[in-house]
């Protein structure tokens, strides 16, 4: 029973195009996260949203969207694809508490042509 | 401005010895760190953690050691098996509680290697 999921796995398209990476947790946790991890290795926050808040939104292009249906979903959509958004991206999950166990997806490797 | 690294891109250990793995950070506020490890094609998983008012936590043959006025924090896992192997990465986070809302500060990794 996977706990974070994300969809799809590999995503190969054309600069300039739309696309949208899915994540789901069933874990019951009420913060879930987005994270991209660049060409040198560093996971690197993007967005948080706790019971479908944005509480965090970091230093990203406009053209990243995070949306939050529900407490167990957070999708990610990217408009206008750039080279430099070829990345691993991961979607992690965390129960409000003093500490910041983070549960992550498998993540979902962007190739950006 | 990284403000948590990881200076050894790799490690290589024999099965049986210690390995430890090194984090540095600046900032002065971080007030708990944590330890991944990722297997190729995986998500990292949580491993250990320990608070800025610990020097030292343990679970089972995995160690973390904090010193915070040299800002540095290590991971000793002994003895190291072949199925270590695998990327660690070390986080921090910086505020306490849940208004934090959980943003961990990651390094870039480093690759451990146990040979059998």
């Amino acid at each position: 029973d996977t706990a974070v999921s994300q969809t799809p796995k590999y995503l190969v398209t054309q600069m300039g195009n739309d696309k949208s990476i899915k994540c789901e947790q069933n874990l019951g946790h009420d913060t879930m996260y987005w994270y991209k991890q660049d060409s040198k290795k560093f996971l690197k926050i993007m967005f948080s949203y706790n019971n479908k808040e944005l509480i965090i939104n970091e230093t990203v292009p406009n053209r990243f969207s995070p949306k939050s249906p529900d407490k167990a979903h957070l999708n990610l959509h990217i408009n206008s694809l750039e080279l430099g958004d070829s990345a691993v991206y991961f979607c992690a999950s965390r129960v409000s508490s003093v500490t910041d166990t983070q549960y992550f997806g498998p993540g979902t490797r962007l190739t950006v042509l | 401005d990284q403000q948590v690294k990881q200076n050894s891109p790799s490690l290589s250990v024999q099965e049986g010895r210690i390995s430890i793995l090194n984090c540095d950070y600046t900032n002065s506020m971080f007030d708990y760190f944590l330890w991944y490890k990722k297997y190729p094609a995986e998500g990292p998983t949580f491993l250990i953690s320990i608070s800025s008012i610990k020097d030292k936590n343990e679970d089972g043959r995995f160690t973390v050691f904090l010193n915070k006025s040299a800002k540095h924090l290590s991971l000793h896992i002994v003895p190291s098996q072949p199925g270590d192997s695998a990327v660690y990465f070390c986080a921090a986070r910086r505020g306490a509680g849940g208004t934090s809302y959980g943003k961990l500060t990651f390094g870039q990794g480093t690759i451990l290697t146990v040979h059998p």
